[in-house]
């Protein structure tokens, strides 16, 4: 069945950098956008960028363009999220999510990775 | 504006319905998705395209549309559908946005 489990979460201090993955399986990954979106403690959903399935379009949120940098490796099957000049306000769990059908809208997300940004 | 405005909460007793509401400009003419999201657990999608029903969502979960709002509704609902619900749209034709969730409670 399709799975996405994300790694990299942890805690670091401002203005260091972090990356985060995404492994994905049960899909064929490289026929299909994917996206990223955070979640703040007790807050709501934000979304943060995508990717196109061979990684030629890349968009981002206004709140992490020029921060934030979306790849991806298909023939690793995996997604990922550089995280630079970190700021507390990033605190939050990031979960990755399949694009539905290459129309910048998700469906399937994994069960996320927690970035604590603190000094 | 890019913003989806829902209310911050919906009570609703065991098998009456429940109806969360999403406005704003860009869901005026984009098509709008509904995820639910139970504590500690990811978004799950629970409609896309205003009114499509994912397979394994209850049919008593709908979605509808009137001019600029969109609306999730939840007929008979049960105790288990107590979550938070997000609607999502783009926000021009690369971005896309969250509104700030409504918290559905069932008592």
């Amino acid at each position: 069945q399709m799975q996405l489990v994300e790694s990299g979460g942890g805690v670091v201090r401002p203005g260091r950098s972090l990356r985060l993955s995404c492994a994905a399986s049960g899909f064929t990954f490289s026929n299909y956008g994917m996206h990223w979106v955070r979640q703040a403690p007790g807050k709501g959903l934000e979304w943060l960028a995508v990717i196109g399935y061979d990684g030629s379009y890349k968009f981002y949120a206004d709140s992490v363009k020029g921060r934030f940098i979306i790849s991806r490796d298909n023939p690793k099957n995996t997604l990922y999220l550089q995280l630079n000049s970190l700021r507390t306000e990033d605190t939050a769990l990031y979960y990755c999510a399949k694009d539905q059908d290459n129309d910048w809208n998700p469906d399937y997300w994994g069960q996320g990775t927690l970035v604590t940004v603190s000094s | 504006s890019f913003e989806l405005t829902q209310p911050s909460s919906v009570s609703v007793s065991p098998g009456q319905t429940a109806r969360i509401t999403c406005s704003g400009d860009v869901v005026a003419s984009k098509y709008a998705r509904w995820f639910q999201q139970k504590p500690g657990q990811a978004p799950v999608l629970v409609i896309y395209k205003d009114t499509e029903r994912p397979s394994g969502i209850p049919e008593r979960f709908s979605g509808s549309r009137s001019g600029a709002t969109v609306i999730l509704t939840i007929s008979g609902a049960q105790v288990e559908d107590e979550a938070d619900y997000y609607c999502y749209s783009a926000a021009d034709n690369n971005l896309r946005v969250f509104g700030g969730g409504t918290k559905v409670t069932v008592l």
